[in-house]
């Protein structure tokens, strides 16, 4: 059973738009959320981070929304740009007491920003 | 250069071959992953190494065992292939400091294995 679901594998934005990318996890214990990027022939690279502290985080024009009581958290893009197609993975890490962060992937969102 | 390095980038082999996916890092990180990404899955947890003397098991370490030869470098090994194997497989480090702060792991560009 998947504890972190990207339900949509794809998703076509214009560019100069607002991209979309949600991210519903089960696991309650969760506490940080990030975002990563992957390019094709590429290794993911981390986009942005959230606490379960805080409800936004803003880098540019990357924000990530979580919503705890829905175990839901958004990645906005705005304005996207072509250079923003990419496949996006949410990911979640759990409480710890100091032993080791272990992230669980969704499985991805491939975004298209069509010119 | 990058700073996380795999190898080979791809590899075709036939199942019940012995294969190694070696990583190797210029980064200075104590912590390393090895993940596996297949459609529809994400990337899953296979083994990770805290320092040249701890290893430990991910999510799907079955049929897989992995060393830590040295700080830099962090070696997956397939004892005997098998076609469900087949996937695309990415090294990982991070820092300690920094993980725990924002949970940010360093790719290396990915090993593309076939098992035949």
């Amino acid at each position: 059973d998947q504890q972190v679901k990207q339900n949509s594998p794809s998703l076509s934005v214009q560019e100069g738009r607002i991209s979309i990318l949600n991210c519903d996890y089960t696991n309650s214990m969760f506490d940080y959320f990030l975002w990563y990027k992957k390019y094709p022939a590429e290794g993911p690279t981390f986009l942005i981070s959230i606490s379960s502290i805080k409800d936004k985080n803003e880098d540019g024009r990357f924000t990530v929304f979580l919503n705890k009581s829905a175990k839901h958290l958004s990645l906005h893009i705005v304005p996207s740009q072509p250079g923003d197609s990419a496949v996006y993975f949410c990911a979640a890490s759990p409480r710890s007491s100091g032993s080791a962060r272990q992230l669980t992937f969704g499985s991805g969102t491939q975004l298209t920003v069509l010119p | 250069d990058a700073d996380v390095t795999q190898t080979p980038r791809n590899r075709i082999t036939k199942t019940g071959k012995r294969i190694m996916l070696e990583c190797s890092q210029t980064k200075g990180h104590d912590r390393m992953y090895w993940y596996r990404q297949d459609p529809g899955l994400g990337l899953r947890l296979i083994y990770y190494s805290f320092d040249v003397k701890d290893i430990n098991k991910g999510e799907i370490s079955d049929g897989y065992s992995v060393s830590r030869q040295a700080q830099a470098k962090f070696s997956l090994s397939l004892e005997s292939a098998i076609p469900n194997q087949t996937a695309l497989y990415f090294c990982a480090t991070s820092d300690f400091s920094r993980e725990g702060y924002t949970g940010e792991l360093f790719f290396g560009e990915g090993s593309r294995l076939t098992v035949l």
